[in-house]
């Protein structure tokens, strides 16, 4: 079955540097999600992606945050200047146009020290 | 507006002990999805299932049995004969077709003793 991918699996980051988790959504999905889940908690709506531009975005998501898809495969997600409330487990997702099925990545695990 | 309610929180059962875990579920969508993921200590999510608001008949994977009710808005999941492995939080999800966003429970986190 296709899959989502998303690297790195890990990373570990000094507070104020910038960072970029990257996902490979499906090929045929024209949707595309960001999801954080911090240690312990729900799994919480960030930012959906559609036709290049963002189409609902949550309160997590300031202006720390942005989403693009350089290059038609790749989806990413960049936080400029972290923090470390933003340590947590960031998922990508997508699905296709004619299904509400979410198809998640196996998450990037982002730690702030 | 959208809602997905686990009101157990932990759960602690023996080995070989059948366990359900409860997921009650808000939307005013007539499409609409219903999942479980497992998260285990590792942090990944593992999907379970996913079910469309058409279909009610319940499911059976080995272990694993879903009871989808529409009439009141739930979606349960029975482990039956637990096993350590089990251990993990379970999420129960819902996506429909208006609106962009997948929307999670709390997650119900659950223990096998041995």
């Amino acid at each position: 079955e296709p899959e989502v991918t998303q690297t790195p699996s890990h990373q570990v980051t000094q507070m104020g540097q910038e960072v970029i988790l990257r996902c490979v959504p499906i090929s045929n999905h024209l949707y595309f999600y960001w999801y954080r889940q911090i240690l312990g908690q729900k799994v919480e709506f960030l930012v959906s992606f559609y036709n290049n531009e963002i189409s609902e975005k949550s309160e997590i998501f300031d202006d720390q945050f942005s989403v693009e898809r350089p290059d038609g495969s790749n989806f990413t997600l960049k936080i400029r200047s972290t923090k470390l409330e933003d340590s947590a487990m960031y998922f990508c997702a997508s699905r296709n146009r004619e299904s509400g099925e979410l198809f998640f990545g196996e998450g990037s695990r982002l730690t702030v020290l | 507006a959208q809602k997905v309610t686990q009101a157990q929180t932990e759960i602690s059962v023996v080995e070989k002990e059948d366990v359900t875990l409860d997921c009650v579920y808000e939307t005013r969508d007539t499409t609409y999805y219903l999942f479980w993921y497992k998260q285990p200590p590792s942090g990944e999510l593992v999907f379970l299932i996913r079910r469309n608001s058409f279909d009610e008949q319940n499911e059976i994977s080995g272990r694993y049995s879903w009871n989808f009710q529409k009439s009141t808005s739930s979606f349960n999941f029975t482990i039956t004969a637990s096993q350590v492995v089990d251990s993990a939080v379970y999420f129960c999800a819902l996506s429909a077709n208006t609106g962009n966003q997948f929307y999670f429970g709390t997650g119900t986190s659950l223990t096998v003793i041995p």
